[in-house]
C-alpha cells in the first residue's frame, strides 16, 4: 500500500519560500492523484492543491497566486512551493493520495513549518 | 468556490449515545461529499466517500447520508475511540465537529 513522507525546513523566515518534498513508496507517483493540505496549530484543514496525471493543478483560489505544485516521476517525489510566507502559513502540511472527486485515502503523517524570524 | 458548514461546532455525548453531524454546502455537490476523523497528533482518516459510502474498515457504527447541499454523519452508538474531530469535504473542507465526552 502507498506510503507517504514529507520532508523539509521546519523554519522558514516571513517573505521567504516555502519548499516541501513529499516521498512516495509502495506505488508509481505517475499511477494516482495528489494532493496536499495544510492545518495551522489548533485549528481545521485548509485544501491546498491538487495534481493530476496530465500534471495540471487544481489550487485554493485564496492561496493560488504563491503555490506551485509539481510531480518528479524519476523520484516518485511530489514537491509544494509557497511563497510569500507569513506567520499565517505556520501549520502542518500534509501530503495525500487522492481518488477521484478528491477523496483522501492515504496522508503522510505531516510536517510542521513555523513561520518566524 | 463552494464553502462548507458544520453543525454543532461541539457535540457532547455519553458513550454508547447516538451523534449526529450535519454538512452544509453553499450551493449544490451532488452526493460528492466525504467525512474524515481526526484524532489528536494524527492524520485524518477517510470514513465516507460519496455522500454514504463506508471507506475500507470503517465499522457499520458510522453512515452518511444526504445529498445536493445537506449532508448527515452517523454514528449510531458511540465507543470510546469515537471522540474525535470529524469533518467533511468537498474539495475544500468544512470547519469541523468535535465530538466530545459529556
Amino acid at each position: 500500500q502507498v506510503q507517504l513522507q514529507e520532508s523539509g525546513p521546519g523554519r522558514v523566515k516571513p517573505s521567504e519560500t516555502l519548499s516541501l518534498t513529499c516521498t512516495v513508496s509502495g506505488g508509481s507517483i505517475s499511477s494516482y492523484y495528489w494532493s496536499w493540505i495544510r492545518q495551522p496549530p489548533g485549528k481545521g484543514l485548509e485544501w491546498i492543491g491538487n495534481i493530476y496525471h496530465s500534471g495540471s493543478t487544481n489550487d485554493n483560489p485564496s492561496l493560488q497566486s504563491r503555490i506551485a505544485i509539481s510531480v518528479d516521476t524519476s523520484t516518485n517525489q511530489l514537491s509544494l512551493k509557497l511563497s510569500s510566507v507569513t506567520t499565517a502559513d505556520t501549520a502542518v502540511y500534509y501530503c495525500a493520495k487522492i481518488r477521484l472527486h478528491g477523496y483522501i485515502d492515504f496522508w503522510g503523517q505531516g510536517t510542521l513549518v513555523t513561520v518566524s524570524s | 468556490e463552494i464553502v462548507l458548514t458544520q453543525s454543532p461546532a461541539t457535540l457532547s455525548l455519553s458513550p454508547g449515545e447516538r451523534a449526529t453531524l450535519s454538512c452544509r454546502a453553499s450551493q449544490s455537490v451532488s452526493i460528492y461529499l466525504a467525512w474524515y476523523q481526526q484524532k489528536p497528533g494524527q492524520a485524518p482518516r477517510l470514513l465516507i466517500y460519496d455522500a454514504s459510502s463506508r471507506a475500507t474498515g470503517i465499522p457499520a457504527r458510522f453512515s452518511g447520508s444526504g445529498s445536493g447541499t445537506d449532508f448527515t454523519l452517523t454514528i449510531s452508538s458511540l465507543e470510546p475511540e469515537d471522540f474525535a474531530v470529524y469533518y467533511c469535504q468537498h474539495r475544500s473542507f468544512g470547519p469541523g465537529t468535535k465530538v466530545d465526552i459529556k
